[in-house]
């Protein structure tokens, strides 16, 4: 399946330090979400980024993405505890219409 | 999100017994989802209705069945309840066209004993 698979599996990361998330995927897409999960709820859409995009902003969130590579990485600067969450990517294939497939997630933990 | 509700949020059941799962969503999306996800897992798409009319098997179907009485609700039942169905069940609605998101329900936690 398509779906993404994110790296590292976990992260823990004091207060004002900046978390790195990466994404490979296996065929080509159309474009790739994130979204991000508090524990046991549901998922919440971060971000959006083309095909034909590198790189997309969106407040503290930096988002690129290297079609050549397969990969795409999430970038939190200045982190804050509410941030605590398992991060998803999701790609989209091109003629799969949005249909979403999800990977096992980073889980983040923020410490104050 | 508020605009997509799921009923109930926590369900124990017994093995063998018959469970529906609501969502109903009041954002207008002609599409909704079902998904479970497993402990420490990504979430895996049961079923999805592009509209009313039309209903879809995801990646493991097997064991659930559902029924989109409106545009607005999309109910999961799980015909004979086995254990290994023990997830958490997220419904998610979204429009057509592949550059949009989707929205997602609270969830409901689903034990069968």
């Amino acid at each position: 399946s398509q779906q993404g698979e994110e790296d590292p599996q976990a992260l823990s990361i004091q207060e004002g330090e900046n978390a790195t998330m990466n994404c490979s995927y296996k065929t080509s897409i159309n474009n790739l979400q994130w979204y991000r999960q508090n524990s046991g709820r549901g998922l919440v859409h971060l971000i959006l980024i083309r095909s034909n995009e590198r790189e997309k902003h969106s407040g503290r969130l930096r988002v690129t993405l290297d079609t050549s590579k397969k990969s795409s990485s999430l970038l939190i600067t200045a982190s804050r505890a509410a941030d605590t969450a398992s991060y998803f990517c999701a790609p989209v294939r091109a003629n799969a219409g949005n249909m979403l497939t999800f990977g096992g997630g980073t889980r983040l933990m923020v410490k104050p | 999100d508020a605009d997509v509700t799921q009923t109930p949020r926590n369900r124990i059941t017994k093995t063998g017994k018959r469970i529906m799962l609501e969502c109903s969503q009041t954002k207008g999306h002609d599409r909704m989802y079902w998904y479970r996800q497993d402990p420490g897992l990504g979430l895996r798409l049961i079923y999805y209705s592009f509209d009313v009319k039309d209903i879809n098997k995801g990646e493991i179907s097997d064991g659930y069945s559902v029924s989109r009485q409106a545009q607005a609700k999309f109910s999961l039942s799980l015909e004979s309840a086995i254990p290994n169905q023990t997830a958490l069940y997220f419904c998610a609605t979204g429009v057509a066209g592949i550059y949009n998101e989707q929205f997602f329900g609270p969830g409901t936690r689903l034990t069968v004993l």
